[in-house]
């Protein structure tokens, strides 16, 4: 059993709705994160929080936006998305989010199709 | 700014056979983490193996290691005794050692593993 899990693993929404994508990690970490992977694009930092305070917001669009209401849990809202927006969404986490030394642990992924 | 670069998108290898795969990065962090994940078909990041810059000796683990050359900046991950199960993507990723915020760990683009029986 992964010590992150991610839930829906699929989810398929048109663009006017609105759904939220939540991670859990049972590894008693400090930080936690919101990756997104595209086809043919590298893996891309969305969000970052260290002990429930988010110290990163990569210029990513107002249509998502996270929540971290404690250390374990963390939620991406999301609301009138793009097509362009289909991709892989991650969720990780790390005992640290400052030290280089410290491997984050990923979730399996949320699965989204924006129709 | 890091930049991790995987040359290889994508290689075949036979099985029980040994296969690198490249990685060079760029930083100009004097302490830094190397990281080497490998995704499955299911989606989840997998961490395989860690080498620290001021690291002497190369990692291993199990049947992956790390040959790490620092001056030349490349951090290459050998998988030995290739299994069918190997068969995923791989990602090299760094991260610095400097305490920004969000100091994040930067991925390549990935080289996706076949492994033939």
């Amino acid at each position: 059993e992964t010590g992150v899990t991610q839930t829906p693993r699929h989810l398929v929404m048109g663009m006017t709705n609105k759904k939220s994508l939540k991670c859990e990690q049972h590894l008693g970490h400090n930080a936690m994160y919101w990756y997104k992977q595209s086809a043919k694009k590298p893996l891309e930092l969305m969000f970052v929080y260290s002990l429930e305070e988010r110290v990163e917001n990569n210029s990513v669009p107002s249509r998502f936006s996270p929540e971290c209401p404690n250390s374990s849990h963390l939620f991406l809202h999301l609301h009138t998305l793009q097509p362009e927006d289909s991709a892989l969404y991650l969720c990780a986490s790390s005992q640290d989010a400052s030290t280089g030394n410290t491997e984050a642990f990923f979730g399996q992924g949320t699965r989204l199709t924006v129709v | 700014a890091q930049k991790i670069t995987q040359t290889q998108p994508g290689m075949f290898v036979q099985e029980k056979e040994a296969v690198t795969l490249d990685c060079t990065y760029d930083t100009s962090d004097q302490s830094y983490g190397l990281f080497w994940y490998k995704q499955p078909s299911s989606g989840e990041m997998i961490f395989l193996i860690y080498q620290g810059s001021y690291d002497e000796q190369n990692a291993t683990e199990g049947r992956y290691s790390l040959n790490f050359q620092k001056a030349r900046k490349s951090a290459n991950l050998v998988i030995s005794a290739s299994q069918l199960g190997d068969s995923a993507m791989y990602f090299c990723a760094m991260r610095g050692d400097r305490f920004a915020a969000g100091n994040k760990l930067t991925f390549g683009g990935g080289t996706r593993v076949l492994v033939k029986p």
